[in-house]
């Protein structure tokens, strides 16, 4: 069954901490995507990759690092540098778009960090 | 920049009335258009897609959106809102080429009265 899975759904950490969240996908898709979603703000664009070790800054990429190791994984770290990391974050996949195939993008049901 | 613009940050209707969602792009070229919908702590569902063609698009649960080239636009309908239909909207466009970046508008908050 193919998908996009993300975890854990609820993650607490302490100010100061990194902390890594995990974003896997079996739709051999090449593009994955990182969104942080806050209240009125819609989605906004962390990382996004196309291809396995490469990967592009976003609108808010400051406090964030991603690395792309493998097709499959597209981890994302919230490093102490992020000044509010408290948000609820999404991670997507899709085909590239102009190479013939369907682009629309899946959604993972999302983590939920809180920095306490 | 490329850029997408919900202008309703909400919205109440009554049930079975008809429902019509702004969403505005900036991009030079044709871009690929998406209008998902998320209800609360959950991912999104991709509700329908433009990429070229016919400018009236059909999606899932009734709804049906337009591309409007003159107008940068594609608003997405309804002609009868039922309860379920409760959620938050978002607009998105891919703007291929070489960046492919995936952005989102602010998104519509969708209350259905009964």
């Amino acid at each position: 069954d193919g998908g996009i899975t993300q975890s854990p759904k609820y993650l607490f950490r302490k100010e100061g901490q990194n902390v890594t969240l995990s974003c896997e996908q079996n739709l051999n898709h090449d593009a994955m995507y990182w969104y942080r979603q806050d209240p009125g703000q819609g989605l906004r664009l962390i990382y996004y990759s196309q291809i396995v070790n490469d990967f592009q800054k976003g609108d808010i990429a400051e406090g964030y690092s991603v690395s792309r190791e493998k097709k499959e994984s597209f981890p994302l770290t919230v490093t102490s540098a992020q000044k509010n990391p408290t948000a609820f974050y999404l991670c997507a996949s899709s085909p590239i778009p102009g190479q013939g195939l369907d682009t629309e993008a899946f959604f993972g049901q999302g983590t939920r960090l809180t920095v306490v | 920049a490329q850029s997408v613009t919900q202008p309703d940050i909400h919205i109440t209707v009554s049930e079975g009335a008809s429902l019509e969602l702004r969403c505005n792009y900036s991009y030079g070229a044709t871009p690929y258009l998406f209008w998902y919908v998320q209800s609360p702590g959950q991912g999104l569902q991709l509700l329908l897609k433009y990429f070229s063609g016919d400018t009236l698009v059909q999606g899932i649960k009734g709804f049906e959106a337009e591309f409007k080239r003159s107008q940068s636009s594609f608003n997405l309908r309804k002609p009868s809102v039922h309860w379920s239909d409760a959620a938050e909207y978002f607009c998105a466009v891919v703007t291929g080429g070489a960046t492919n970046k995936l952005i989102f508008g602010t998104g519509t908050l969708l209350a259905v009265q009964p």
